[in-house]
């Protein structure tokens, strides 16, 4: 069993949808990385969270701690949202390094 | 935000030579930064944490005499490949650590190697 699993493993959306993304991790942790990688490979990093709950934009992360779950929510969704999204926690005793979830394929329509 | 460069952002080269990536931190100190690869459809996988004016520390499984790292200043990490082979083929992409933004891990664009 991964440390780290993602889902859905593919999202497809029509613009302007709700989308939710999860991730449950099964080691404790003390912050939680949401990550964004274009086609062409780049990442961006798009919230660090230990608690609560993070909003940039129309991006919108929460966590929940005990339940040892995050989402992370795109709202009024567009094509240039097309990505693929990765969650990832650190590695239990190395805070340095982190474990990376398979990610998820998310593909908006226009 | 940090700002992390790499460069270049593609390479082709033949077999057995060596090639060397550049890992640069733009606007912020990074005493450690990352290194993975990620093969397609795969996920990143951690080769080895770059350590200012230390020694790298290699992941099991990475050759550290095929892979070598130097990070010679705070901004800067290098990761040449060296005697290249096809299956060396692959996406590298650097990280670096922001002290000043709660240790956050800031990464850079990647570098896609091609070896023919």
């Amino acid at each position: 069993k991964n440390e780290v699993e993602q889902s859905p493993q593919n999202l497809t959306a029509q613009e302007g949808e709700f989308i939710t993304i999860n991730c449950s991790y099964s080691v404790g942790i003390s912050a939680l990385h949401w990550l964004q990688q274009h086609p062409g490979g780049g990442i961006v990093s798009l919230f660090m969270l230990s608690s609560g709950k993070k909003k940039h934009g129309r991006l919108i992360a929460t966590i929940n701690i005990q339940e040892k779950h995050s989402s992370l929510h795109i709202t009024a969704s567009h094509p240039r949202d097309s990505a693929v999204y990765i969650c990832a926690v650190p590695l239990r005793g190395a805070t340095n390094k982190l474990i990376f979830g398979t990610g998820t394929l998310l593909a908006v329509q226009p | 935000g940090a700002v992390v460069s790499q460069h270049p952002s593609w390479v082709i080269c033949k077999s057995g030579t060596s090639v060397k990536i550049e890992c640069r931190s733009l606007d912020f100190q990074a005493t450690t930064m990352f290194w993975y690869r990620q093969f397609p459809k795969q996920s990143l996988m951690l080769m080895a944490t770059s350590n200012e004016g230390s020694k790298a520390t290699y992941e099991q499984g990475v050759e550290k005499d095929k892979f070598l790292i130097n990070h010679a200043s705070l901004t800067l990490s290098t990761l040449t490949v060296t005697s290249a082979h096809p299956e060396d083929s692959s996406f590298y992409i650097c990280s670096a650590r922001a002290e000043r933004h709660y240790n956050e891990q800031f990464f850079g664009p990647g570098t896609r190697l091609t070896v023919l």
